[in-house]
């Protein structure tokens, strides 16, 4: 079974970094690029990053690039988002989700609140 | 970046109705390789979206076969038969095949 477990969320002040991570399990990491997708509170979704398998390539959003870096550990099987500069607009539900023609499978969430 | 205009916003159906959801993008979605990258997902109240078809009419794996899918270039379409109570949330389109991947903005299937 895929299951994909997001982790590191919380409640950051503006201007703080915060890294999350991803543990992917029930089908090869490694073969297959991974997203970040995030959903501010009652609003739609919003693509944020891509990385390849092998980390060859990264795809940023204009919203956040230059201040999220997606990289990932293919021997521990994760996924991670570090994310730095953070802003109140950066408030949301962020999700990994596994790339193969569409999203096929996304994590729980983590929530991000970015406040003063 | 491509734009996604999905309608209508919201839906009233009766369970065992049929619905049609919209799904416009502002330019091609046909990929270099020939495959065009148009997803749909369903997000049901409280839940992470999931996967309902890709490359605009392939069912993902365990879907019902009263989700059907259809389109080309930059016209696309979600029909679902029979709704169910299951069936209710919020539809999204997405496309992957121009960078920044985009989304639609929804469309809210309700009871009538």
């Amino acid at each position: 079974e895929v299951q994909l477990v997001e982790s590191g969320g919380g409640l950051v002040k503006p201007g703080s970094s915060l890294k999350l991570s991803c543990v992917a399990s029930g089908f090869t990491f490694s073969s297959y690029g991974m997203h970040w997708i995030r959903q501010a509170p009652k609003k739609g979704l919003e693509w944020i990053a891509l990385i390849y398998y092998d980390s060859s390539n990264k795809y940023y959003a204009d919203s956040v690039k230059g201040r999220f870096t997606i990289s990932r550990d293919n021997s521990k099987n994760t996924l991670y988002l570090e994310m730095n500069s953070l802003r109140s607009e950066d408030t949301a539900m962020y999700y990994c989700a596994k790339s193969d023609g569409g999203y096929d499978y996304w994590g729980q969430g983590v929530m991000v609140t970015v406040s003063s | 970046d491509v734009v996604m205009t999905q309608t209508p916003v919201s839906l009233s159906v009766s369970l065992g109705g049929q619905v049609s959801i919209s799904c416009r993008s502002s330019q091609s979605l046909v990929h270099n390789n020939g495959n065009t990258y148009l997803s749909w997902y369903l997000q049901k109240p409280g839940q992470s979206p999931q996967l309902l078809i890709y490359k605009v009419s392939n069912r993902f794996s365990g879907i019902s076969d009263r989700f059907s899918g259809s389109g080309s270039g930059t016209d696309f379409t979600l029909k679902i038969s029979r709704v169910e109570p299951d069936d209710l949330g919020v539809y999204y389109c997405g496309q992957g095949t121009q960078y920044p991947r985009t989304f639609g903005g929804g469309t809210k299937l309700e009871l009538k």
